[in-house]
């Protein structure tokens, strides 16, 4: 039972478009979301989290928009860059605040 | 800062054998978590420790797996016997507190089970 899914598992962009990734929770007890960013090799690191109250949040580049009604996120990157390549994961946060949930990712590839 | 650290970065092990893995979290963080990533998948929390103690297991398979922190610092994640669908990389990562705060994360150990 996946309660958290990226039905997406790549997505190619152009260089200095936008990349939109899509992520969909089916546990309306999630209150905190956040994405994080996976290079080869690497552990994930976070990018970017909003809390349940908020509609959005933008850092830089990375926005990232939460509709609680369809339960649905997504990740806006603007403009896209080379360097942004990687695997990103969305996950969830309990309403207690010990356990995160991912998704099974979205490798981006972003072309010069 | 040094961040988490972890070793070895790759095993390769016959089914049935037993395998360690090792993490030392960030200086003073007192949770620690140990994550299993099967390839194309997202990461699954196996179990949480709070300074030496276990905050949740719940996702653990205790009949093969087990871990432990001693003394609160490092951790030992220990298969035995493993089996063919324990191939996966296994993520250890820290934070400073118990209610979220952001998760550090570790290379992770690459395990093939053959």
């Amino acid at each position: 039972d996946q309660q958290v899914k990226q039905n997406s598992p790549s997505l190619s962009v152009q260089e200095g478009r936008i990349s939109i990734l899509n992520c969909d929770y089916t546990n309306s007890m999630f209150d905190y979301f956040l994405w994080y960013k996976k290079y080869p090799a690497e552990g994930p690191t976070f990018l970017i989290s909003i809390s349940s109250i908020k509609d959005k949040n933008e850092d830089g580049r990375f926005t990232v928009f939460l509709n609680k009604s369809a339960k649905h996120l997504s990740l806006h990157i603007v403009p896209s860059q080379p360097g942004d390549s990687a695997v990103y994961f969305c996950a969830a946060l309990n309403n207690a605040g010990n356990m995160l949930t991912f998704g099974g990712g979205t490798r981006l590839m972003v072309k010069p | 800062e040094a961040g988490v650290a972890q070793s070895p970065r790759y095993k390769i092990i016959e089914k049935r054998q037993s395998v360690a893995f090792w993490c030392n979290p960030i200086s003073g963080h007192a949770t620690l978590y140990w994550y299993q990533q099967i390839l194309g998948q997202g990461p699954k929390l196996l179990i949480q420790f709070q300074n030496n103690g276990v905050v949740d297991d719940s996702q653990l398979p205790k009949d093969r797996f087990s871990a432990e922190r001693l003394k609160g610092v490092d951790s030992t994640l220990k298969i035995q016997p493993a089996k063919l669908e324990d191939s996966a990389v296994y993520l250890c990562a820290s934070s400073s507190g118990t209610f979220y705060n952001e998760q550090f994360f570790g290379p992770g150990t690459r395990l093939t089970v053959l």
